[in-house]
């Protein structure tokens, strides 16, 4: 079965720019969670989806991220403008979860990452 | 609120040697619990999970880890490793929150000595 799909692996761009990061989640699936790894802060969550509805967006640092999920197929993380300290990997995970309300917590199954680079 | 500690941040042991890494949580009532691995370049992937029951879990590559309630710990063994087992190590708790939020520790950085 394929896993998570992330896109692209890696990007390098110069600051000012806007940066698209796509992530295609397990077929199945209905929750979907963006996350940002760096050495500093180690793994924080970003935002999470939940049958394409945004749940909780605390941890998007400021205005200049954004995350969309249009279908249960595909999300994007948007930097506008990006800056040098957004340089980070990002990652998206998928898993199912019962109901919103239950404590149901299910693995999150993890892309490989997009490196991202901002010079 | 949950939390998690790892309070090893980089862990070096031999080739062959036995394991345990650390993971202490706190968490109101009886948590979802998991282990991730993360080798280099790669994504976290999922090596065991405790919801209940059983409180001495197996996982995948010969990893099992054991939920002690009274301690609020959740460690991470393996008898024998391999230089393959050579990765970044994450523990986390399911947050109550949400059914789905996860927090993650910081992470144990695990090197292997041939």
């Amino acid at each position: 079965d394929a896993g998570v799909i992330q896109s692209p692996r890696h990007e390098v761009t110069e600051m000012g720019q806007e940066v698209t990061l796509r992530c295609k989640p397990i077929s199945g699936h209905n929750s979907l969670f963006w996350y940002r790894q760096t050495m500093m802060r180690g793994l924080e969550l970003l935002i999470y989806f939940n049958n394409n509805v945004p749940i909780d967006d605390s941890g998007m640092p400021e205005d200049r991220f954004s995350a969309k999920m249009p279908n249960a197929s595909f999300s994007t993380l948007k930097i506008q403008p990006s800056e040098p300290r957004d340089s980070a990997v990002y990652f998206c995970a998928s898993s199912f979860t019962v109901t919103l309300r239950q404590y149901s917590n299910q693995p999150q199954h993890f892309g490989d990452g997009t490196r991202l680079s901002i010079l | 609120a949950q939390s998690v500690t790892q309070p090893d941040i980089h862990i070096t042991v031999s080739e062959g040697a036995s394991l345990e890494l650390r993971c202490n949580y706190s968490y109101g009532a009886t948590p979802y619990l998991f282990w991730y691995v993360q080798s280099p370049g790669q994504g976290l992937q999922l090596l065991l999970k405790y919801f209940s029951g059983d409180t001495l879990v197996q996982g995948i590559k010969g990893f099992e880890a054991e939920f002690k309630r009274s301690q609020s710990s959740f460690n991470l063994r393996k008898p024998s490793v391999h230089w393959s087992d050579a990765a970044e190590y994450f523990c986390a708790v399911g947050a109550d929150s949400s059914a789905s939020k996860i927090i993650f520790g910081s992470g144990t950085r695990l090197s292997i000595r041939p």
